[in-house]
C-alpha cells in the first residue's frame, strides 16, 4: 500500500489556470508538507501543516493556497499559474513535527508543466 | 538564509569504486540527514546523525557528522549500480521545524 500518494503524477497546463494537487498519506502522521523541486534538483519546502494547522509558511506567492480538511489530507490549489511554477511538487508526512529530524515520507511527486 | 553546499555536484565512477560526497555549510545544525532519490519518485531517508562526530554506517555506506555539526559526508565503499541516483543531505536547526535541503549530488555508477 502507497503511504503517501499524489494526485495527478503530470498536470500540463496553460498559464494563467488554477490547478490542485491532491495529497493523502495512510501512515496516520500528524505532520503534512508541501515542496517544491526545480529543475536543477533542488527542493525546497513550501509549508508544512500540523494536526490541520498551518506551522510553516515559507516566502510562497499567494497564488499558492493549501488546504487540509483532515490529518490525513494537504491539498495545494494553485492560481493563475505562471512558467515560473514548473516544476516537481512533492508531499511529505512525518509522525510528529519534531525539529524535522523525524523521517519524513514522500510522495511520488507531481511533475507541473506550464505552457 | 541557510545554505548546505554538495560536492561533486555529479559523479560518475566505474562499479567497485569508492566515492565519498561532502554537505558543507556555515551554519550550525541540530541534526543532519541524508536522503536518496531515484527518478520519478520522491526522496527516501537513509540516516540522521544528531551529535557531532556521529558515525553511522549502513551496509557499504558511511555518514559522518562533523564534529562542530556544520558539515557531513556521505561514503559509499565498491559502489554498484544499485546506488545510483540523487543523494540530497537536509538539515534542521534547533527550535526551527523546517527541513533546509542541500544542493544534491547526482551519482551514477557504471556497470
Amino acid at each position: 500500500d502507497t503511504a503517501v500518494s499524489q494526485t495527478p503524477k503530470y498536470l500540463v497546463t496553460q498559464m494563467g489556470n488554477d490547478k490542485s494537487i491532491k495529497c493523502e498519506q495512510n501512515l496516520g502522521h500528524d505532520t503534512m508538507y508541501w515542496y517544491k523541486q526545480d529543475s536543477k534538483k533542488f527542493l525546497k519546502i513550501m509549508f508544512s501543516y500540523n494536526n490541520k494547522e498551518l506551522i510553516i509558511n515559507e516566502t510562497v506567492p499567494n497564488r499558492f493556497s493549501p488546504k487540509s480538511p483532515d490529518k490525513a489530507h494537504l491539498n495545494l490549489h494553485i492560481n493563475s499559474l505562471e512558467l515560473g511554477d514548473s516544476a516537481v511538487y512533492f508531499c511529505a508526512s512525518s509522525r510528529r513535527l519534531a525539529g524535522g529530524a523525524d523521517t519524513q515520507y514522500f510522495g511520488p511527486g507531481t511533475r507541473l508543466t506550464v505552457l | 538564509t541557510q545554505l548546505l553546499e554538495q560536492s561533486p555536484q555529479f559523479l560518475s565512477i566505474q562499479e567497485g569504486e569508492n566515492l565519498t560526497v561532502y554537505c558543507n555549510s556555515s551554519s550550525v545544525f541540530s541534526s543532519l540527514q541524508w536522503y536518496r532519490q531515484e527518478p520519478g519518485e520522491g526522496p527516501v531517508l537513509l540516516v540522521t546523525v544528531v551529535t557531532g562526530g556521529e558515525v553511522k554506517k549502513l551496509k557499504r555506506l558511511t555518514f559522518q557528522f562533523g564534529d562542530a555539526r556544520k558539515d557531513s559526508s556521505l561514503h559509499i565503499t565498491a559502489a554498484q549500480p544499485g546506488d545510483t541516483g540523487l543523494y540530497l543531505c537536509a538539515g534542521t536547526n534547533f527550535g526551527n521545524e523546517k527541513l533546509t535541503f542541500g544542493t544534491g549530488t547526482r551519482l551514477t555508477i557504471i556497470p
